[in-house]
């Protein structure tokens, strides 16, 4: 057990849905990083934050958002969805914002049909 | 941005032989290094990492090594065993200049295979 935390576990949905991804950070960890893991398109880094602010982007799409909570838990939003967005979706923590062990929760299966 | 090659896909060893896999990097700037073990259906396990300053690091059977100049890092597992079996990725991230973050840069990963 990582001590991260994702609900739910799977989520199956429709082509033009909205979905929210939900994470709580293992205590302690201040830093929150979304990741997604695809056939195609490996394991990607999506957005960080760092205690309630964005720290950095990677490869996430206009219609992927995300924010942390004052209480350190963090949301994933993925609107619009398309049959491409089905995959992984991992959550990861860390105590600082950069250079730190990044320790992951078991991840939301996200199928869009 | 960073780049992150990884090599080979898929590797089988004897049980007891040893295994190396193998990632170069394109950022100069990247100076933080973890390995990651996911075995199916579950995510991804932080088995070690290593740091820029650093060329190389052990952990009881695993030991990971770092070139700067020719920006590549190994994994070595010895004395291999049946639960090894997994998928390795390598990973990169530069921890921007400035105060900065940044997220991890995965390689494709590695299929271990371990033959008893």
């Amino acid at each position: 057990d990582s001590g991260v935390t994702q609900t739910p576990k799977h989520l199956i949905t429709a082509t033009g849905q909205r979905v929210t991804l939900r994470c709580s950070p293992r205590s302690g960890d201040l830093s929150v990083y979304w990741y997604q893991q695809s056939l195609d398109q490996g394991l990607q880094f999506l957005i960080q934050y760092y205690n309630g602010e964005e720290r950095a982007k990677g490869n996430i799409l206009e219609r992927f958002s995300a924010q942390q909570f004052p209480d350190l838990h963090s949301e994933l939003n993925l609107s619009s969805l398309e049959l491409g967005d089905s995959a992984l979706y991992f959550c990861a923590s860390s105590v600082g914002q950069r250079n730190q062990p990044q320790h992951f929760g078991d991840g939301t299966r996200l199928s869009i049909l | 941005g960073e780049n992150v090659e990884q090599h080979p896909s898929t590797l089988s060893v004897q049980e007891g032989d040893s295994a190396v896999i193998k990632c170069t990097y394109s950022d100069s700037a990247s100076n933080y290094f973890p390995w990651y073990k996911q075995e199916l259906g579950k995510r991804p396990q932080l088995i070690i990492d290593i740091r820029s300053n650093v060329g190389e690091k052990k952990d009881q059977r695993i030991a990971v090594t770092l070139n700067k100049t020719a920006k590549h890092f190994s994994l070595h597992i010895t004395e291999t065993q049946p639960e090894d079996s997994a998928v390795y990725f390598c990973a990169a991230s530069r921890g921007a200049s400035g105060g900065g973050a940044d997220g991890l840069t995965f390689g494709k990963g590695t299929h271990l295979i371990i033959q008893p």
